[in-house]
């Protein structure tokens, strides 16, 4: 049972260089989420979606985009990546929203903007 | 204020010992808080919900004080394997708000033989 699977794990990329973030979970998941997080901060929505084809800006939007066209898959993608991008990104999954279940996390992406 | 805030650590305990966290938190009207523990480089994993009544889970404990606003995290007799970095998580209004929970920056675990 795989859960959440993220890719890549790790990329350098230049600024104004664009790339898309990969999030699979095999859990038949109807929520899943884009988060950031930054040293000494908390993790940041960036979008999340409660079902295929539905996605909804988060917190932290700007510069991100999604995309939900199968249940299973979300991607975050970034057109013109800028240093302040410079993060450790998670994609979290959850079975209908209810916190009780609590989220299951990829193993995240380190991202690096130069 | 920040909305959620906590003690960045590091709290370096030796073996065996007991030590508490706290997590403040600055809406009032908050209905549901959680703990997670982030292993280094790790991503974060739920720990435990925390009730009003408080709760247990083997050498981990969950306290609520809403007059204070703050939950706690007390661990008993600490193993090396808790160090982690511990992230409090609540969730600001009645209803599940899944976009608008907030994860506080964590307070790193260090426990040393």
């Amino acid at each position: 049972n795989a859960g959440v699977t993220q890719t890549p794990k790790f990329r350098v990329l230049k600024t104004g260089q664009s790339m898309t973030l990969l999030c699979a979970q095999d859990m038949n998941h109807e929520y899943m989420y884009w988060y950031r997080q930054d040293p000494g901060m908390g993790l940041r929505l960036i979008h999340y979606s409660v079902g295929e084809g539905t996605t909804a800006k988060g917190e932290v939007p700007d510069g991100y985009n999604v995309s939900r066209l199968k249940k299973q898959n979300f991607l975050l993608g970034l057109e013109s990546a800028a240093p302040s991008q410079t993060s450790v990104y998670f994609c979290a999954s959850n079975p209908d929203g209810s916190l009780a279940y609590g989220y299951t996390f990829g193993s995240g992406t380190r991202l690096t903007v130069v | 204020r920040k909305e959620v805030e906590q003690d960045p650590g590091p709290f370096n305990v030796p073996e065996g010992a007991t030590v508490a966290f706290n997590c403040t938190y600055s809406n009032s009207a908050s209905q549901s808080f959680f703990w997670y523990r982030q292993d280094c480089r790790k991503e974060p994993k739920l720990l435990m919900s925390v009730y009003s009544s408080g709760n247990e889970d083997g050498r981990f404990t969950a306290q609520l004080n809403r007059a204070s606003q703050y939950i706690s995290l007390l661990i008993r007799d600490s193993k090396l394997s808790d160090s982690a970095t511990y992230l409090c998580v609540v969730n600001p209004r009645m209803k599940t708000s899944y976009d608008k929970v907030i994860f506080g920056p964590g307070t790193s675990l260090s426990v040393i033989p």
